[in-house]
């Protein structure tokens, strides 16, 4: 079964530099998500993103963050100056269409030190 | 707006118990519902759905849910546990109409004891 791939698996990264997470989504998919998820707390939506622009953003998602598809299979999520608030299990997704269900990657555990 | 609320954090049972997870959700609209389950070192994995129809959803490895909008709620249910059943389990809700994106809750944690 075609799946969302992360990588990497494990980042970790000084405060204050910038950090690029990287997601191929399923190759027909055309809708891209990124969700992150704070060590015990809920899964937060981050951003959405169709025919190379962002369709939905939340407050989360400021300046600080940033999403591209650089070509047609990659979908990438950077992070331009982290802050230790953003150790976090960062999540990729994907859908067919607008509609849910979406198919996540196994995420990409964000350490700010 | 739409949220999620799963009560309990960790629920622990014992190997062929039954298993219920709880989920409220809150929606100004008919919601879409989805329960996913996240495995150690591994993504979100759907188990099961509703969206319109049968109010009865069944899902895969042996779990269902029942929508039932009276009570606002889309509960997790497994007649019998199984030791690989331990993973953490997310409610989340969608609208019918407009923005899809989901609203996850904070997640439980099924512990199953031999």
């Amino acid at each position: 079964e075609p799946e969302v791939t992360q990588t990497p698996s494990h980042q970790v990264t000084q405060m204050g530099q910038e950090v690029i997470l990287r997601c191929v989504p399923i190759s027909n998919h055309l809708y891209f998500y990124w969700y992150r998820q704070i060590l015990g707390q809920k899964v937060e939506f981050l951003v959405s993103f169709y025919n190379n622009e962002i369709s939905e953003k939340s407050e989360i998602f400021d300046d600080q963050f940033s999403v591209e598809r650089p070509d047609g299979s990659n979908f990438t999520l950077k992070i331009r100056s982290t802050k230790l608030e953003d150790s976090a299990m960062y999540f990729c997704a994907s859908s067919v269409s607008g509609d849910p269900p979406l198919h996540f990657g196994n995420g990409t555990r964000l350490t700010v030190t | 707006a739409q949220s999620v609320t799963q009560l309990g954090s960790h629920v622990s049972v014992s190997e062929g118990a039954l298993v219920l997870l709880r989920c409220n959700y809150s929606s100004s609209v008919p919601p879409y519902l989805f329960w996913y389950v996240q495995y150690p070192n591994q993504g979100l994995q759907l188990l099961l759905k509703y969206t319109t129809g049968a109010t009865l959803v069944k899902g895969i490895n042996g779990f269902e849910a029942e929508f039932k909008k009276s009570e606002t709620s889309f509960h997790l249910t497994k007649p019998s546990a199984h030791m690989s059943d331990a993973a953490e389990y997310f409610c989340a809700v969608s609208r019918s109409g407009g923005s899809y994106i989901p609203t996850f809750g904070r997640g439980t944690s099924l512990i199953v004891h031999p």
